[in-house]
């Protein structure tokens, strides 16, 4: 089974600052995303960016970037130039590829990193 | 995003009712998604269905029973739950259970007292 991890229960950072958020994973196969969910106080889970596991290249979405290193099991988040409309939970999540031998559908979620923009 | 909705959207229920949670997707997508959400544990997968079919049950307790009429609308019927089963109930939907991207509802927030 495959296990995501989050070590940082809540950062903080100061508007217009970056901030990068950890995330880890285990898995034994080798067919695999991975993503980041935002989830303001509305609730609503919102897909931030992902990242395909046989792709070298670091995904990016505007101020959004991504740190993957897959030996290391490593998916860190990076947030540049931080905005009040960043503040929300981040969840890191892992599905099985379509090619990685009937894993399972759905999304393994991390526990998630608390945001909090200072002004 | 309107994709996906849920109602109700708050919840409170005792342990000896019977209550059914609804979602549904204007977006025409073919798979569909519980998960839960409680304080300070990750989103557990609950349940898929792929065209109306469940493919997947994440040994989630029988007095959680989903409900797939269509590929627009997805039930959660709940009875004799237990005060630890208050939680945040999302729903999702992507185009196939093949696809990446899952789009959720805006979640019932289910107290059992």
């Amino acid at each position: 089974a495959q296990t995501v991890t989050q070590s940082q229960p809540e950062m903080s950072v100061q508007e217009a600052e970056t901030v990068t958020l950890s995330c880890t994973y285990d898995t034994s196969e080798s067919d695999y995303y991975l993503f980041w969910y935002k989830q303001p106080p509305s609730r609503q889970m919102i897909l931030v960016i992902r990242q395909e596991a046989y792709k070298q290249q670091n995904a990016t979405e505007n101020r959004f970037s991504v740190n993957f290193q897959k030996a290391a099991k490593s998916f860190s988040l990076k947030i540049s130039d931080s905005q009040l409309g960043d503040a929300a939970m981040y969840f890191c999540a892992y599905r099985s590829g379509p090619n990685s031998g009937g894993g399972a559908d759905g999304l393994t979620f991390g526990k998630g990193t608390h945001l909090i923009i200072q002004p | 995003e309107t994709g996906v909705t849920q109602t109700p959207r708050h919840l409170v229920m005792g342990m000896t009712n019977k209550k059914s949670l609804k979602c549904e997707q204007h977006l025409g997508h073919n798979a569909m998604y519980w998960y839960k959400q409680s304080a300070k544990k990750p989103l557990e997968l609950m349940f898929v269905y792929s065209l109306e079919e469940r493919v997947e049950n994440n040994s989630v307790p029988s007095r959680f029973s989903p409900e797939c009429p269509n590929s627009s609308h997805l039930f959660l019927h709940l009875h004799t739950l237990q005060p630890e089963d208050s939680a945040l109930y999302l729903c999702a939907s992507s185009q196939d259970r093949q696809g990446y991207k899952q789009y959720f509802g805006p979640g019932t927030r289910l107290t059992v007292t």
